[in-house]
């Protein structure tokens, strides 16, 4: 099955910007969704498709996909940010079709 | 504006079977491809199936294969997951999420309920 691996944890100053790294075998071939969970939530889509927001989503956000990597950026980091982030990937000759990244804490100091 | 509304908490024994439920609002439910995820405590997430109730047949990752299934009513706008023989690593909050098929041809999960947490203890 296809893998999907993130840094534990990414700890950031706020107004600083932090970068979290979603690595996966030719990665910049798929598309590439993230979502934001905060404790006892439900995930939130922060950023589909490798790079567009949904509504309601600051420009802070932001993603890139590339080779092996693809990354959220959030700009700006406000300790509201302070979460769990994911990537995602869909493939339906894959199995499981939906994979998840292991997951990154951001720690807003 | 979509809405998952998910049926509450369930306490269960091993070895028995817990079937959660998912109402939905907004939209036409029958295009929906609504998948289920869950989350055990302190770990990631993790995709277990999902249904298009127009088409009616449901697919799942293979790790559950025989012991999920995955219904959905569209009299009601409903979706159901029902996981069996249960075990006590099976204690995991349960999403209910609607993927949608964007422009980048792939799916993602815009939508999603507010989580079903399943207890398994003896």
């Amino acid at each position: 099955s296809y893998v999907l691996t993130q840094p534990p944890s990414v700890s950031v100053a706020p107004g600083q910007t932090a970068r979290i790294t979603c690595g996966g075998n030719n990665i910049g071939s798929k598309s590439v969704h993230w979502y934001q969970q905060k404790p006892g939530q439900a995930p939130v889509l922060v950023v589909y498709d490798d790079s567009d927001r949904p509504s309601g989503i600051p420009e802070r956000f932001s993603g890139s996909n590339s080779g092996n990597t693809a990354t959220l950026t959030i700009s700006r980091v406000e300790a509201g940010d302070e979460a769990d982030y994911y990537c995602q990937v869909w493939d339906s000759s894959s199995d499981p079709s939906y994979v998840f990244g292991t997951g990154t804490k951001v720690t807003v100091l | 504006q979509v809405q998952l509304v998910q049926s509450g908490a369930e306490v269960k024994k091993p070895g028995s079977s817990v079937k959660v439920s998912c109402k939905a609002s907004g939209g036409t439910f029958s295009s929906y491809a609504i998948s289920w995820v869950r989350q055990a405590p302190g770990q990631g997430l993790e995709w277990m199936g999902g249904i298009i109730p127009i088409f009616g047949t449901a697919n799942y990752a293979q790790k559950f294969q025989g012991r999920v299934t995955i219904t959905a009513d569209e009299s009601t706008s409903t979706a159901y997951m029902e996981l069996s023989s249960l075990r006590s690593e099976d204690t995991a909050v349960y999403y209910c999420a609607r993927g949608y098929y964007g422009s980048g041809r792939t799916y993602y999960f815009d939508y999603w309920g507010q989580g079903t947490l399943v207890t398994v203890s003896s």
